[in-house]
């Protein structure tokens, strides 16, 4: 089954830091746009950043300079390192595949999300 | 950064009503869009991509339409699970942006 699975998700507090881990299953991350998606509490829906098949990354400008995605290919896993961790920062973070990038594909599955809380 | 608004923000409606969400974006996306459904406590489901692409094992009661700065989401006859929030978004260029959601409740 196509899945992802998040995790390291935690209360942290302001300028703190942490990784959030993102495991695929049935399919290869190194061949995959994956991209971390986050929502507020009773907010709407956050683009965070992408990494490319080609290890490319874009971020949301929110995030730029203290987020950073990469991917170890040998785990099949993506991780987000968040740095400088605002309260604004707190919300559920998903994880999520961008089946084709150059196509306009939609983010097609979806991890089960993890709890960010950045407080003191 | 491309701005996304919907309308309505909030929808009343029955089941078997037909529901029409639009979206519309701050400059021309082309065909860069899609459309999920999110249930409270759930992750998003993708239901459209390419503005009027069904996605696999979505019901056929669900079709977007649309291109450039204009689109929509029509549900042709609501269940009752249909009920939940939508969101539209553009993939067109960075950032991605979502727009702020339309959520169908019952009358």
């Amino acid at each position: 089954e196509l899945q992802l699975v998040e995790s390291g998700g935690g209360l942290v507090p302001p300028g703190g830091s942490l990784r959030l881990s993102c495991a695929a299953s049935a399919f290869t991350v190194s061949g995959s746009y994956v991209n971390w998606v986050r929502q507020a509490p009773g907010q709407g829906l956050e683009w965070v950043s992408i990494i490319y098949t080609g290890g490319d990354t874009y971020y949301a400008d929110s995030v730029r300079g203290r987020f950073t995605i990469s991917r170890h290919n040998s785990e099949n896993t993506v991780y987000l390192q968040m740095n400088s961790l605002r309260p604004e920062d707190t919300a559920v973070y998903y994880c999520t595949r961008y089946r084709d990038a150059y196509n306009s594909d939609g983010f097609d599955i979806w991890g089960q999300g993890t709890v960010v809380i950045v407080s003191s | 950064d491309i701005q996304m608004t919907q309308s309505p923000s909030s929808v009343s409606a029955s089941v078997g009503d037909r529901v029409t969400i639009t979206c519309r974006a701050s400059q021309g996306i082309s065909y860069w869009l899609a459309w999920y459904q999110q249930k409270p406590g759930k992750a998003p489901k993708l239901l459209v991509h390419a503005a009027s692409s069904l996605q696999s094992g979505v019901p056929s009661r669900f079709s977007g339409s649309g291109s450039g700065t204009n689109f929509t989401l029509t549900i042709s006859s609501l269940q009752p699970e249909d009920f939940a929030t939508y969101y539209c978004q553009q993939a067109h260029s960075f950032p991605f942006t979502f727009g702020p959601g339309t959520k169908v409740d019952i009358k």
